[in-house]
């Protein structure tokens, strides 16, 4: 059993459009992690989020943990090709455990 | 600041052989884990390391073990392998061993066995 359920699995757009993508789980987290990982390297950290119902923007990302700290989105508006990676989600599943992730979105965009 | 590095980037094994991965963290650092990274399973962690002791271990069978050294390296080591072990491993470095601190990922060693 998956603790953090990605959704959709995959995800191919064109240039300029708007996306989200989703991180859940029935579980509570004290946090969780938004990473991107690009062919041929490790994932590396976007966010943080650790308050129910916060919303942190980088750039044309925007991320929200929900009010519960069960479930997470990234939103990216108006995509670049630089977008293109995969997104994971990440968080410890309590106290001081290891970190936990998702299987990820692979998202695509097109010029 | 030099990131986490890895060595080395690309193997080739045959089922049966061992094989050792090295991993050397940021400066200072002194947690390392690592985690195999597949695509049906995606990041699975194995283990953590923190200053030569191992904290935390992963659910992987006893074939998959590590190491720390003084300096921070660590290597992990995978014996009798076998064509499931086909995968990114990734080693990823902070400063601490609190759960909330960054990680630093290296760019992996990608495993391939035949």
């Amino acid at each position: 059993t998956q603790l953090l359920e990605q959704s959709p699995q995959f995800l191919s757009i064109q240039e300029g459009e708007n996306l989200t993508v989703y991180c859940n789980s029935s579980s509570v987290f004290s946090s969780l992690q938004w990473y991107r990982q690009e062919p041929g390297e490790g994932p590396v950290l976007l966010v943080t989020v650790v308050t129910g119902g916060e919303v942190k923007k980088l750039k044309r990302l925007t991320f929200q943990f929900g009010d519960a700290r069960k479930d997470s989105s990234l939103h990216i508006t108006a995509a670049q090709p630089g977008d293109t990676g995969l997104y994971l989600c990440a968080g410890p599943h309590s106290g001081n455990t290891p970190l936990v992730f998702g299987k990820g979105t692979r998202l695509s965009v097109i010029a | 600041k030099a990131g986490v590095t890895q060595t080395p980037r690309y193997l080739i094994k045959t089922r049966g052989q061992q094989v050792t991965l090295s991993c050397s963290p940021i400066s200072g650092h002194r947690s390392v884990s690592w985690y195999q990274q597949t695509p049906g399973q995606g990041l699975q962690f194995l283990f953590e390391y923190f200053s030569e002791t191992q904290r935390n271990k992963g659910n992987f069978p006893g074939r998959f073990s590590g190491r720390q050294f003084s300096n921070s390296r660590s290597e992990m080591n995978v014996s009798t392998l076998e064509l499931g072990d086909s995968a990114l491993y990734l080693c990823a470095s902070r400063g601490s061993s609190g759960s909330t601190d960054t990680q630093y990922f290296g760019p992996g060693t990608r495993l391939t066995v035949l």
